[in-house]
């Protein structure tokens, strides 16, 4: 158990269906993160929250809609996703943005398939 | 832009052996730099860094020194285990608080 626990695991869902991945952390960082990890690419950065604000949206298609209802849980909304968003989605967190001293600290991820 | 770019992989080594991940990077500035490994069904973790030219990050092991004059941060273990079988990932920590993450390096160590 790393501190960032993401639910659900696994999902497989429908290109028509309405999902919500959940992050929570209780390591009392202020910075949340989306990331999206696809086989031989390297990570790519999705959204940053700080103090609940989101701060970074790296041109993330709007079937991704992140919410972060405070500085310990951050979901990522899905809907109407396509086959090539199959990955595993990654939440991580830091004490700052800065990450200054331990980086950042990752949950397990959600391994998401898209059929 | 800055970047990190890693060996690929997969990499398959006896128990014992010793392993090298390459990593350079491109950045401007001083970057922050990262190892972080990523066990079977698992998130990614912090394994060493170095926040400055000549550091050497250690932990379980593992060894990397932040070489700025060839841009590398080459990960380093002198006898490796079963339990090493991972996926590595080299990141980088732009002066402007960014990371950027290697594509990461499989690495299988068979009995």
């Amino acid at each position: 158990e790393t501190g960032v626990t993401q639910t659900p695991r696994h999902l497989v869902m429908g290109m028509t269906n309405k999902k919500s991945l959940k992050c929570e952390q209780h390591l009392g960082h202020n910075a949340m993160y989306w990331y999206k990890q696809s086989a031989k690419k390297p990570l790519e950065l999705m959204f940053v929250y700080n103090f609940k604000e989101q701060t970074e949206n790296n041109s993330v298609p709007s079937r991704f809609s992140p919410e972060c209802p405070n500085s310990s849980h951050l979901f990522l909304h899905l809907h109407t996703l396509q086959p090539e968003d199959s990955a595993l989605y990654l939440c991580a967190s830091s004490q700052d943005l800065e990450g200054r001293i331990y980086g950042y600290t990752f949950g397990s991820g959600t391994r998401l398939t898209v059929v | 832009g800055d970047s990190v770019t890693q060996m690929e992989g997969p990499v398959t080594l006896s128990e014992e052996a010793f392993l090298t991940i390459n990593c350079t990077y491109t950045a401007t500035g001083y970057p922050s730099l990262f190892w972080y490994v990523q066990y079977p069904g698992e998130g990614l973790q912090l394994l060493l860094k170095a926040t400055k030219a000549d550091d050497k990050g250690s932990n379980k092991g593992f060894e990397a020194t932040y070489r700025k004059e060839t841009t590398s941060f080459h990960l380093e273990k002198g006898s490796v285990q079963v339990s090493d079988s991972a996926v590595y990932f080299c990141a980088l920590r732009s002066p402007g608080n960014q990371f950027y993450f290697g594509t990461g390096t499989s690495l299988t160590v068979i009995p």
